[in-house]
């Protein structure tokens, strides 16, 4: 199956600071999702973007399907964007499955 | 717009009981799922449904069942509950259309100990 790898596993950031993390797929996928866990264990929806560049406040997000990654970038951190962020992609193949990758630790510290 | 509801958020129960918990989305979604997430694997998807009487089986459905006679709702029931199904238990539903197919939207998670 379809193998997502997230870099880097953990991030420490002071306030204020800009970060970005990468998401790697192996095949081609039809939806791809970024997720923040924040830590009440909410999953909350971030980009849905197979492709292409959105922005929404201090986050933004870039999928390059045909190279096979995504890059979420935070801006201007803040204690609150402390959580795991998940990236999560379906193969064309790969019918209804949702595979995620294994998350990027941010820890914002004030 | 209340969205994706589960409940109970929180369960404790003893080996070999019976226990269900609740998904119930507002959306009108066609598609419906069921998540487990435990540390070291990740979320694993358990059942999924496309529709109104309409289930399969993901990755890790062994020890679980899955109904679902309405649309909006699809619990998820553990017949006999083990130790190793303690876990946080995610409901996902799907939304479809030309410019959104196939956004998930996930519950706020449910809790269960298995003593």
């Amino acid at each position: 199956g379809i193998q997502v790898e997230q870099s880097p596993p953990d991030l420490i950031l002071q306030e204020g600071a800009n970060s970005t993390l990468r998401c790697n797929f192996s095949d081609s996928v039809n939806n791809l999702q970024w997720f923040h866990q924040n830590p009440w264990g909410q999953l909350i929806n971030l980009f849905y973007i197979p492709s292409g560049t959105k922005q929404n406040g201090r986050l933004s997000a870039t999928t390059v399907a045909t190279e096979r990654y995504s890059l979420l970038y935070i801006s201007s951190s803040q204690t609150t964007d402390s959580g795991v962020y998940f990236c999560a992609v379906r193969a064309k193949a790969a019918g209804n499955k949702l595979t995620f990758g294994g998350g990027t630790r941010v820890l914002v510290k004030p | 717009d209340a969205g994706i509801t589960q409940s109970p958020r929180y369960k404790i129960t003893e080996t070999g009981r019976q226990v269900t918990l609740m998904c119930h989305q507002t959306w009108s979604h066609s598609y419906m799922f069921w998540y487990r997430q435990d540390l070291g694997h990740g979320l694993r998807l358990i059942y999924y449904s496309a529709a109104a009487d309409i289930t399969d089986k993901g990755e890790v459905p062994d020890g679980y069942v899955v109904s679902r006679s309405k649309t909006e709702n699809f619990p998820l029931t553990l017949e006999s509950a083990t130790r190793s199904q303690t876990s946080v238990y995610f409901c996902a539903s799907r939304r479809e259309g030309a410019l959104w197919a196939g956004e998930l939207f996930f519950g706020e998670g449910s809790r269960l100990t298995v003593l």
